[in-house]
């Protein structure tokens, strides 16, 4: 079985740009959450949506904004893009709102 | 709220030398505890994991005991490979409902470097 996707693999944006990333999670997982990986720290929390619906929220401004379709894929959408805004976005998934959550390879967000 | 602190990086060990990665957190209940492992330029991996007190993770030669009573879950492993080389996380599962927000709460990660 295919695991967690991401696309894309890179993107190189300019501030005050609006970015879309994607992911895929495993078959038969429903829920999904985003993180994003700043260098040279751990992951920090953005999104969990499960079944649809937004579940929590990290401590992100609303600039950040995520949702996820009726096939358990999501997207997580950045709005006015600060150079602070550049990571690796990393997207988990968990076949329910609690238990372990498999990652995916995540996307390189670069904005200059 | 809930936290995990490691030790600072970079580690640089001899081929074959012992591993001991500190990892201890705060967190109230009783949450799952994980290392992951991330390669350069890739996501993160799940090397082990433990759910409840004194539980042992264990995978690929590494290991890790949940110890409640010191709130720690060190990473070990007898004798290092060059391959092993990357970046290492301690994270916790914070929130365990179906019905509620479930997210990891992550160290800041240790870099280990082996050389051959």
């Amino acid at each position: 079985d295919a695991g967690v996707t991401q696309s894309p693999t890179h993107l190189i944006k300019t501030r005050g740009q609006h970015v879309t990333l994607r992911c895929s999670p495993i078959s038969g997982h429903k829920s999904v959450s985003w993180y994003q990986q700043v260098l040279g720290q751990g992951p920090q929390f953005i999104f969990q949506y499960y079944e649809k619906e937004e579940r929590g929220r990290g401590n992100f401004p609303d600039r950040f904004s995520a949702r996820q379709f009726p096939n358990y894929s999501s997207e997580l959408n950045v709005n006015a893009l600060l150079l602070g805004d550049s990571a690796l976005y990393l997207c988990a998934s968990s076949q329910q709102g609690a238990g372990e959550q498999y990652f995916g390879p995540g996307t390189r967000l670069t904005v200059t | 709220g809930n936290s995990v602190t490691q030790m600072e990086g970079p580690v640089t060990l001899s081929e074959e030398a012992f591993l001991t990665i500190n990892c201890t957190y705060t967190a109230t209940g009783y949450p799952s505890l994980f290392w992951y492992v991330q390669y350069p330029g890739e996501g993160l991996q799940l090397l082990l994991k433990a759910t409840k007190a004194d539980d042992k993770g264990s995978n690929k030669g590494f290991e890790a005991t949940y110890r409640k009573e010191t709130t720690s879950f060190h990473l070990e492993k007898g004798s290092v490979q060059v391959s092993d080389s990357a970046v290492y996380f301690c994270a916790l599962s914070e929130g365990a409902t179906t019905s509620g927000t479930y997210k990891y709460i992550f160290g800041t990660g240790t870099r280990l470097k082996v050389l051959a």
